[in-house]
């Protein structure tokens, strides 16, 4: 199984909820990772997970929340988003931790379109 | 951190090969050169990535520039599938990014039929 999921494919949330989106994969990687793509853009990283720790928060807002329970599975909890904060939410592991991260690649699932009115 | 420069867009015809430059003159000697390409509607890919030696994969073939200074990506025959943003990562201790993809805006490939 190479593959990395995505839940749910698509989010519609008003300002005032809460929310999960959720990763998994099955490849025995890590790291793990959230990544913010706005429409025509670049991807930007949000977070690193290592290890099932938090190794880098990129200065993301408190309002993402991002949780690891096990080596497969990566949420990120969403509160109080501004309507700024719709973009596509790329999850994304890799082999190993973080250490020697220059020669692996990384995995991307399909992405969360989140929309936050 | 090192930065790598890529045209904005470029066009191919099908069948044809494709070669996708990327400019990194500050490159330092550990960073790797990393290739990853977003296809419409989709999470990245990766596609390839090498140090000093060019490299081939099913894929594509990445050729390194004897000064490293830059490096070409080649679609040896580009079919409709490549049409995607192709991006141009550099990865490594000196650049303080050996876990992070730090993305540029990328190449824009059209393969025309």
């Amino acid at each position: 199984d190479t593959e990395v999921t995505q839940t749910p494919k698509h989010l519609v949330m008003g300002m005032t909820n809460k929310k999960s989106l959720k990763c998994e994969q099955h490849m025995g990687h890590r790291a793990m990772y959230w990544y913010k793509q706005k429409a025509k853009k670049p991807p930007e990283l949000m977070f690193v997970y290592s290890y099932e720790k938090l190794s880098i928060n990129e200065s993301v807002p408190s309002r993402f929340s991002p949780e690891c329970p096990n080596s497969s599975l990566l949420n990120l909890h969403l509160h109080a988003l501004q309507p700024e904060d719709s973009a596509l939410y790329l999850c994304a592991s890799s082999k190993g931790g973080l250490a020697g991260g220059q020669y692996n690649e990384q995995f991307f699932g399909p992405g969360t379109r989140l929309t936050v009115l | 951190d090192a930065k790598t420069t890529q045209p904005n867009s470029m066009e191919s015809n099908e069948e044809e090969p494709v070669h996708l430059p990327c400019n990194h003159s500050t490159i330092s000697g550990t960073d790797y050169i990393h290739w990853y390409r977003q296809l419409p509607s989709q999470g990245p890919e990766y596609v390839i990535h090498g140090l000093t030696s060019n490299v081939n994969n099913r894929m594509a073939s990445l050729a390194i520039a004897e000064d490293r200074k830059s490096s070409t990506l080649i679609l040896h025959r580009a079919t409709l599938r490549d049409a995607a943003v192709y991006y141009c990562i550099l990865r490594g201790l000196s650049s303080g990014n050996t876990g992070k993809l730090i993305f540029g805006q990328g190449t824009t490939l059209q393969v025309k039929p």
